[in-house]
């Protein structure tokens, strides 16, 4: 079992749903994680969160919406996706600044699947 | 050129035998190497972690790193059917008070018995 728990394992939604996807991690750290992956690809970072605060947006369409309640908890906040959408969504943490080069550590994700 | 080169195999081996992995970089401002595995319908597990050229060794785990000639490597000796996973290597920065991680496309591992 990982140290990050995500919520809910699997996720089916239509276009125009609202759902969220949820992010767990009682490591500490302060430094968490967005990424999709698609199948037979590796990790695309989409968010990072830096002592609650977010500190990278790689370009992500606005359909996501990304929120970090505290410093355990990180939401991804769904609405009107596209079928391109679908895959796999994991959430990663890591200790942050003043603990320099410290890896990150992934859940086992959420799989999505949009119709 | 590509950050990181990862060669994607599959590449497959039969159970006992050493297997190596590699990936090379471009970015000389990567500070430190990953290697992860990912067993199918889960996420990276994080096998290996270093930031020094050199060797670092764990059980039946060689990660080596040459910063020199930009080149990482992760051996696996004794491998088991257990080890069939997906390896991604990762190579890390720290940017805007987070890490950033560049992956590279992953080698597909299966052990026969």
């Amino acid at each position: 079992d990982t140290e990050v728990t995500q919520t809910p394992k699997h996720l089916v939604m239509g276009m125009t749903n609202k759902k969220s996807l949820k992010c767990e991690q009682h490591m500490g750290h302060r430094a968490m994680y967005w990424y999709k992956q698609k199948a037979k690809k590796p990790p695309e970072l989409m968010f990072v969160y830096s002592y609650e605060k977010l500190s990278i947006n790689e370009s992500v369409p606005s359909r996501f919406s990304p929120e970090c309640p505290n410093s355990s908890l990180l939401n991804l906040h769904l609405h009107a996706l596209q079928p391109e959408d679908s895959a796999l969504y994991l959430c990663a943490s890591s200790q942050g600044w003043g603990a320099r080069n410290q890896p990150q550590h992934f859940g086992d994700g959420t799989r999505l699947s949009i119709l | 050129q590509k950050e990181v080169e990862q060669d994607p195999g599959p590449l497959s081996v039969p159970e006992g035998a050493i297997v190596s992995l590699n990936c090379t970089y471009s970015n000389s401002a990567f500070q430190y190497f990953m290697w992860y595995r990912q067993y199918s319908r889960k996420g990276p597990e994080l096998l290996m972690y270093t930031y020094s050229s050199g060797n670092k060794e764990d059980g039946r785990f060689t990660a080596q790193v040459d910063k020199s000639s930009k080149y990482i490597s992760l051996f696996i000796r004794d491998s088991q059917p257990s080890d069939s996973a997906t390896y991604l290597c990762a190579m890390g920065l720290t940017q805007g008070g987070s890490e950033k991680l560049v992956f590279g496309k992953g080698t597909k591992l299966t052990v026969n018995p």
